[in-house]
């Protein structure tokens, strides 16, 4: 079966400062690949998506980036963290073809102080 | 611009009545509908999963999908306080490989 990690489960992070987040899937190859962002309240906003290795789509301008240096790794990145960054980040994963459904991670809970 | 919507709720429902959660979606290519579970401070959970028009049942879960008025509806039977939570319906977007998320409905189910 497959399973998502995603990792820290918690972070808090000065203004200013870099971030590295990381996620993980098993059990599947060439999956798609998302990162989502989540206010407090509120709904999910897509930021990040990819379908293969190298290939990054961004969907909100904004001060962070996306890598995928393996076919199962996916990782966001920003080197000066705002304190709008603060938020839940959700790493998910679907199959190719996009008919079945999206699965995710616990999540990362990021505080900007 | 594709979209699904939901009510934001709160709905309130007693225990053991019947929750019915609606979404409505603009994409008439879409072709399958999802619906998670979202508790507060979690991840979303996929709870259900609907392709073709009619009912699909799980347990104390029926999601009906009626393509021809672009409506999915999720029913949760036996409504227990665990079942508070806030649901989201989704669909992929059709020519793309992302998902178009509602906002979600906030369920209370009330002992």
């Amino acid at each position: 079966s497959q399973t998502i990690h995603q990792w820290p489960a918690t972070l808090v992070q000065p203004v200013g400062s870099p971030l590295s987040l990381e996620c993980t899937v098993e059990g599947t190859s060439n999956p798609n690949l998302y990162w989502y962002r989540q206010a407090a309240g509120r709904g999910l906003q897509l930021l990040f998506y990819s379908v293969g290795i190298g290939q990054i789509s961004s969907e909100v301008p904004q001060n962070l980036s996306a890598s995928r240096p393996q076919d199962r790794q996916f990782i966001l990145s920003s080197k000066k963290l705002l304190l709008s960054d603060s938020g839940f980040y959700l790493c998910a994963w679907g199959p190719q073809g996009n008919h079945q459904p999206q699965h995710f991670g616990d999540g990362t809970r990021l505080s900007i102080l | 611009q594709k979209e699904v919507e939901q009510n934001s709720g709160p709905l309130s429902v007693p225990e053991g009545a019947i929750a019915s959660l609606n979404c409505t979606y603009s994409d008439r290519g879409s072709q399958s509908f999802f619906w998670y579970r979202q508790y507060s401070g979690k991840s979303p959970e996929l709870i259900m999963s609907i392709y073709s028009n009619g009912d699909k049942e799980d347990g104390r879960f029926t999601a009906q999908l009626n393509k021809a008025s672009q409506y999915v509806s999720l029913l949760i039977r036996d409504s227990q306080p665990s079942d508070s939570a806030t649901y989201l319906c989704a669909a992929p977007g059709s020519g793309t490989y992302k998902y178009i998320f509602g906002t979600g409905t906030r369920l209370k189910v009330l002992a």
